[in-house]
């Protein structure tokens, strides 16, 4: 069965700093890979995907992630956090059944330190 | 950009009582769906809707729940008997049929809380 794991619960960086949050996944073919997003409030925001092709994905708000097939994982990453990017951050795979039936990870949630 | 619209924000309710939780899909979206997040677990994948049916629904989706689009403009879950294992954040989602799986809109969720 598929699934997907995020190692980190909890990240705390410095304004300014690098990110990187890991997500491992298992499936069996090619997946299909999601960051999303959540704020406090808010929905889940898509930040990136990865269907096919280029390994090295961007995403909105600077994010980029890469999918390393040997590794089984897609991190996510970030040159340089701004204080705006504290929020829970999911990784998802679809699920291989009809659309839009995505299983996630658990989160990781990002504080950022002035 | 476009939002999905859920209400209320937060609801309360007894064990045993029947729920109806609401969701505005995007205008021109034809793909439903809603998940569940339970406090400290993972965001689940309850159900799946597409031209007025059910298209998947996982094992959490039993015989209580039930989804309906009862007009142009909502998509609703209902819940029948509600127990206390029920209390979880729900999302609604939608998307567009041209991106299929490329972007699920969400909206900001329901808290449900039963007593």
């Amino acid at each position: 069965a598929q699934s997907v794991t995020q190692p980190d619960i909890h990240i705390t960086v410095s304004e300014g700093a690098s990110l990187e949050l890991r997500c491992n996944y298992s499936y069996g073919a090619t997946p299909y890979l999601f960051w999303y997003v959540q704020s406090p409030g808010q929905g889940l925001q898509l930040l990136l995907k990865y269907f096919s092709g280029d390994t090295l994905v961007q995403g909105i708000k600077g994010f980029e992630a890469e999918f390393k097939r040997s590794q089984s994982s897609f991190n996510l990453r970030k040159p340089s956090v701004h204080w705006s990017d504290a929020a829970e951050y999911f990784c998802a795979v679809e699920g291989g059944g009809s659309q839009g039936n995505l299983i996630f990870g658990k989160g990781t949630k990002l504080s950022v330190k002035p | 950009e476009p939002e999905v619209t859920q209400t209320p924000s937060h609801q309360v309710t007894q064990m045993g009582q029947e729920v109806i939780l609401r969701c505005v899909p995007i205008s021109n979206h034809l793909y439903f769906y809603w998940y569940r997040q339970i406090l400290g677990q993972k965001v689940e994948f309850l159900v799946s809707f597409y031209n007025n049916e059910i298209s998947e629904k996982s094992e959490i989706f039993d015989d209580q729940f039930s989804v309906e689009r009862p007009d142009g403009s909502n998509f609703t879950l209902k819940i029948r008997s509600t127990k206390l294992e029920d209390s979880a954040m729900y999302f609604c989602a939608s998307s567009d049929p041209g991106q299929g799986n490329e972007k699920l809109f969400f909206g900001s969720g329901t808290q449900l809380s039963v007593l």
